[in-house]
């Protein structure tokens, strides 16, 4: 299996524009977790899907960003619009039914200028 | 809530010398522990995880930690520092059954020559 992926890895936008970032999880996996990460607050864990539902999305900032995930090979986190305080290394990650442990994608680095 | 605290956001140690990552939870169920690597400008890799049974468990590249109930510690130890393992070091905490992931702060390792 290839892992986790995400596209693209590397994102430089102006503030204001919509951004897109996406991930297709491990085969097989059931759950799935977009992570942000930044010096200041660390790795913050924004939304979880399980069997593709949104179960705990109170990470998510505010309501410019959203997340979706249509099927079980796909998922979306969406920021609209964008500022550059969102400027960050999000994080994709995917587990198994009866969770050991995430499997984490190489990550999409994001710049809003 | 869970909760995770790192003690130390950086640490120098000499080639060859004891590696000691510290982690410290809270909870109040049994929690699952994990240690996660990462690499500059890569994902997250699982070095090692705690679910139940054996409390000491040892993981990839020589390291190995210690679940310990009494001081709710599940600290990173490795005896002897290659240069190789210089990165950054996350402790990371989940409920059996709910899979959300709380991680640290993250723990910078240097390794000097």
């Amino acid at each position: 299996d290839a892992g986790v992926i995400q596209s693209p890895r590397h994102e430089v936008t102006e503030m204001g524009q919509e951004v897109t970032l996406r991930c297709k999880p491990i085969s097989g996996h059931n759950s799935l977790f977009w992570y942000r990460q930044t010096m200041m607050r660390g790795l913050e864990l924004l939304i979880y899907f399980n069997n593709n539902v949104p179960i705990d999305d109170s990470g998510m900032p505010e309501d410019r960003f959203s997340a979706k995930m249509p099927n079980a090979s796909f998922s979306t986190l969406k920021i609209q619009p964008s500022e550059p305080r969102d400027s960050a290394v999000y994080f994709c990650a995917s587990t198994e039914t009866g969770f050991t442990e995430a499997f984490f994608g190489q990550g999409t680095r994001l710049t809003v200028v | 809530a869970q909760s995770v605290t790192q003690l130390g956001s950086h640490v120098s140690v000499s080639e060859g010398a004891l590696v000691l990552l510290r982690c410290n939870y809270s909870s109040s169920v049994p929690p699952y522990l994990f240690w996660y690597v990462q690499y500059p400008n890569q994902g997250l890799q699982l070095l090692l995880k705690y679910t139940t049974g054996a409390t000491l468990v040892k993981g990839i590249n020589g390291f190995e930690a210690e679940f310990k109930k009494s001081e709710t510690s599940f600290h990173l130890t490795k005896p002897s520092a290659h240069m190789s393992d210089a990165a950054e070091y996350f402790c990371a905490v989940s409920f059996g059954g709910y899979q959300k992931v709380t991680f640290g702060i993250g723990t910078k390792l240097q390794v000097i020559p």
